[in-house]
């Protein structure tokens, strides 16, 4: 079956570059995905990446895919206060046809000033 | 355009008691999921509707738990009797086809606590 894994927290200076990890085990075609949960809101999808991809940058984001390792980062550059947040991976598998999203436990960024 | 909305935020019930939660979709999805995050673990999927037909509901725990989804717009899922492990977030989401990919739009979430 589908597992997504997150290490649980990450603490960083305002304006270093954060790097955030998850690791999936599903080898089909897959969307990848980069979820941000502030407090008391709902998740916002920051950026998806297909799995045939190895790389996608969004302004301050960059997702890298190694398909080899099935491990997917976000990196986020000159971190800010506003970045801190839970981040959660998650995966989607078009083979199947279904369209639930697997989740990882999600990883605390602390951004510090 | 307003988002997907939860009712409601909080709810504290004791054990065996009956909640209903509400999730009204983006106006014109006709998809809709429902998930929930139990202890600060991972968010597990629910179920995911397509209008009012129940399309997968491979994640329902058991038969505790009802969704439906009249008329294919608001779902409601109702808890009944509810236990303590039955505490968590329950989010919903909807999406409609985009790029050949389903772009989920996540709701705020109910916090659920059983006493």
């Amino acid at each position: 079956g589908e597992d997504v894994e997150q290490s649980l927290f990450l603490s960083v200076r305002e304006g270093d570059s954060s790097v955030i990890n998850c690791t999936y085990t599903d080898s089909s075609s897959t969307y990848l995905y980069w979820y941000k949960q502030e407090p008391g809101a709902g998740l916002q999808l920051l950026t998806y990446i297909f799995s045939n991809m190895d790389m996608k940058q969004d302004q301050r984001l960059t997702v890298l895919l190694n398909k080899k390792d099935k491990h997917l980062s976000l990196r986020i550059a000159d971190t800010q206060t506003g970045d801190s947040a839970i981040y959660f991976c998650a995966e989607s598998n078009l083979e199947t046809g279904r369209r639930a999203l697997t989740f990882g436990s999600g990883t605390r960024l602390q951004v510090q000033p | 355009e307003a988002g997907v909305t939860q009712f409601p935020s909080h709810s504290v019930i004791e054990k065996g008691q009956t909640v209903t939660l509400r999730c009204d979709p983006i106006s014109g999805h006709d998809n809709l999921y429902w998930y929930r995050r139990v202890m600060g673990k991972e968010i597990k999927f629910l179920l995911h509707f397509v209008k009012e037909s129940k399309q997968d509901e491979s994640g329902m725990p058991n038969n505790r738990f009802l969704a439906e989804r009249t008329g294919g717009t608001y779902s409601t899922l109702k808890v009944q009797p509810a236990e303590l492990e039955d505490s968590g977030v329950y989010f919903c989401a909807s999406s409609q086809v985009s790029s050949g990919h389903y772009e989920q739009y996540f709701g705020p979430g109910t916090r659920l606590t059983v006493t």
